[in-house]
C-alpha cells in the first residue's frame, strides 16, 4: 500500500526517558514534516525536510531532533521527555509546489 | 507571516441539509488553501485545495470550497450533509508567493451531523 507509515502507534514512557518515532513514505514525495497535535487538537508544525535537507525548524525545544537518512524517511528523536511532550505526533509528506499533504496515522505519546 | 482562522468551534447540521464550515486566511503572497478532515484516532485526510483558477473547487466526498479573494475566505460546503461527515475539519494555508513549504493549520471545526 502506498502510504505514510509511523511507528509506534502508541508510546507510553516515563519522564526523563529518550524515545524515537519513525516515519516512512513510499509515495516518492520530496518533502516530509513533523506536526504536533495537542489535547485541544491544535496542529503545530515542528520540522520539515526537503530531499534530506532541513528547511523548517520551528521554535521547538532542542530536546527534539529530527533525522532524515534519505528522502523516504524522517525520524523524530526526543531526549529527556517531559509531561508537556504528551501529544499526538503526525508525520506527513508532500510533493513540491502546491500539493496537499499525506498524513500518517499518528503516534500518541504519553509521558507519565 | 501567514495565518488562518476558523471562527466556529462546532457546526451542527441536520442530515440532508447543506453545510458550511468557515475559514478566513491571511498571507502576504498568493494563498495556497487546503481543507483536511480528521476522523477520531486517525490522521488528517486531504479533501481539496485551491492554488489558482476557478474560485469554486470540488474535492472528495462531495465537498467543495469557494475561494473569495476580497473577503480572504475559503469556506467549505456540501449541498447535503451525511451523518458520516461528522468529523473535525481543518483549513490550512501556505504562502505560495514566497515559495515556502510551511503550511499553517486552523484550530479546527467540529462538524456534527444529526440523523
Amino acid at each position: 500500500d502506498t502510504a505514510v507509515s509511523q511507528t509506534p502507534k502508541y508510546l507510553v514512557t516515563q519522564m526523563g526517558n529518550d524515545k524515537s518515532i519513525k516515519c516512512e513514505q513510499n509515495l516518492g514525495h520530496d518533502t516530509m514534516y513533523w506536526y504536533k497535535q495537542d489535547s485541544k487538537k491544535f496542529l503545530k508544525i515542528m520540522f520539515s525536510y526537503n530531499n534530506k535537507e532541513l528547511i523548517i525548524n520551528e521554535t521547538v525545544p532542542n530536546r527534539f531532533s529530527p533525522k532524515s537518512p534519505d528522502k523516504a524517511h524522517l525520524n523524530l528523536h526526543i531526549n529527556s521527555l517531559e509531561l508537556g511532550d504528551s501529544a499526538v505526533y503526525f508525520c506527513a509528506s508532500s510533493r513540491e509546489g502546491g500539493s496537499g499533504y499525506t498524513f500518517g496515522s499518528g503516534t500518541r505519546l504519553t509521558v507519565v | 507571516a501567514q495565518s488562518v482562522a476558523q471562527p466556529e468551534d462546532q457546526v451542527n447540521v441536520a442530515e440532508g441539509n447543506p453545510l458550511t464550515v468557515k475559514c478566513t486566511y491571511s498571507v502576504s503572497g498568493n494563498p495556497y488553501l487546503f481543507w483536511y478532515v480528521q476522523y477520531p484516532n486517525r490522521g488528517l485526510q486531504f479533501l481539496l485545495k485551491y492554488i489558482t483558477g476557478d474560485n469554486l473547487v470540488k474535492g472528495s466526498y462531495g465537498f467543495e470550497a469557494e475561494f473569495n479573494k476580497s473577503q480572504t475566505s475559503f469556506h467549505l460546503k456540501k449541498p447535503s450533509a451525511l451523518v458520516s461527515d461528522s468529523a473535525l475539519y481543518f483549513c490550512a494555508v501556505r504562502d505560495g508567493g514566497t515559495g515556502g513549504f510551511k503550511t499553517i493549520f486552523g484550530a479546527g471545526t467540529r462538524l456534527f451531523v444529526k440523523a
